[in-house]
C-alpha cells in the first residue's frame, strides 16, 4: 500500500518567522511530487510539481526541495505572513497510473 | 470564469435519499478526477476519467457510488441511498496530461 505522510499535522508560527514541513513518500515507482495549498473556503491550489531528484522550486517566499532516493520533500516558507495560513498538501504520483496519493496535510496557522 | 465549477456547493439530504453532483472541468482538460475529503484528512481518490472513459475507480468506493462523463466534458457523481458516513466534501479536479490538477470549489454533502 502506497502511503504519503506529512508532518507536523499542524503548526503555529509567529508572523515574520520562517518555517518548514515535511512530506514523506515511497521511493519506488516515483513519477512526480505535487504540493498544494488549501485555504479555508477555497479550492486546493497547485504550488509545485517536481519530478527530478534534487529539484528545488520557488514561488515568492515559498520553496520546496525533493529527494526521490530517500522519499522526502520539504516545503519552506520564509517570513511567514497571515495570508500563508492554510493547509499544505503533498501528493505522490506514480509512474504506473495517473492517480495522486495524498497526504493528510499540514495545517499552518500564522499568529500576528 | 474558466476554472473548474461544481454544483451544488452545498447539499443537505436525509439518509436513504439519492444525490447527484455535477462538475464542469476546464474545457481543454481531458482528465477529470473525483475526490472525497473528510475533516482532518487529505483528498481521497474516488474515480478518474480520461475523456469519457472511466479508467480507474477506488476499491473503497461502494456500489452506491457511480460517476459518468458522457461526452467527455462535464461529469456527474451520484450517490444512492445515502448514509451518514457519506457526509464529506466532494471535490472535482481536471488536468491535461501529467500536470497539476485544477480543483473546483467542492460540494459539501451533509446526510442527516
Amino acid at each position: 500500500i502506497l502511503n504519503v505522510e506529512q508532518s507536523p499535522q499542524s503548526l503555529h508560527v509567529q508572523e515574520g518567522d520562517s518555517t518548514n514541513f515535511t512530506c514523506s513518500f515511497p521511493s519506488s515507482n516515483f513519477y512526480a511530487l505535487h504540493w498544494y495549498r488549501w485555504e479555508t473556503a477555497k479550492s486546493p491550489e497547485a504550488l509545485f510539481v517536481m519530478t527530478l531528484n534534487g529539484d528545488e522550486k520557488k514561488k515568492g517566499r515559498i520553496s520546496a526541495t525533493l529527494n526521490t532516493k530517500e522519499g522526502y520533500s520539504y516545503l519552506y516558507i520564509k517570513g511567514s505572513q497571515p495570508e500563508d495560513s492554510a493547509t499544505y498538501l503533498c501528493a505522490f504520483e506514480t509512474d504506473s497510473n495517473y492517480q495522486l496519493i495524498w497526504g493528510a496535510g499540514t495545517k499552518l496557522i500564522i499568529k500576528p | 470564469d474558466t476554472g473548474v465549477s461544481q454544483d451544488p456547493r452545498h447539499k443537505i439530504t436525509k439518509r436513504g435519499q439519492n444525490v447527484t453532483f455535477r462538475c464542469d472541468p476546464i474545457s481543454e482538460h481531458n482528465r477529470l478526477y473525483w475526490y472525497r475529503q473528510t475533516l482532518g484528512q487529505g483528498p481521497e481518490f474516488l474515480t478518474y476519467f480520461q475523456n469519457e472513459a472511466q479508467l480507474e475507480k477506488s476499491r473503497l468506493l461502494s456500489d452506491r457510488f457511480s460517476a459518468e462523463r458522457p461526452k467527455g466534458s462535464f461529469s456527474t457523481l451520484e450517490i444512492q441511498r445515502t448514509e451518514q458516513g457519506d457526509s464529506a466534501m466532494y471535490l472535482c479536479a481536471s488536468t491535461t496530461q501529467r500536470r497539476a490538477e485544477f480543483f473546483g470549489p467542492g460540494t459539501r454533502l451533509t446526510v442527516l
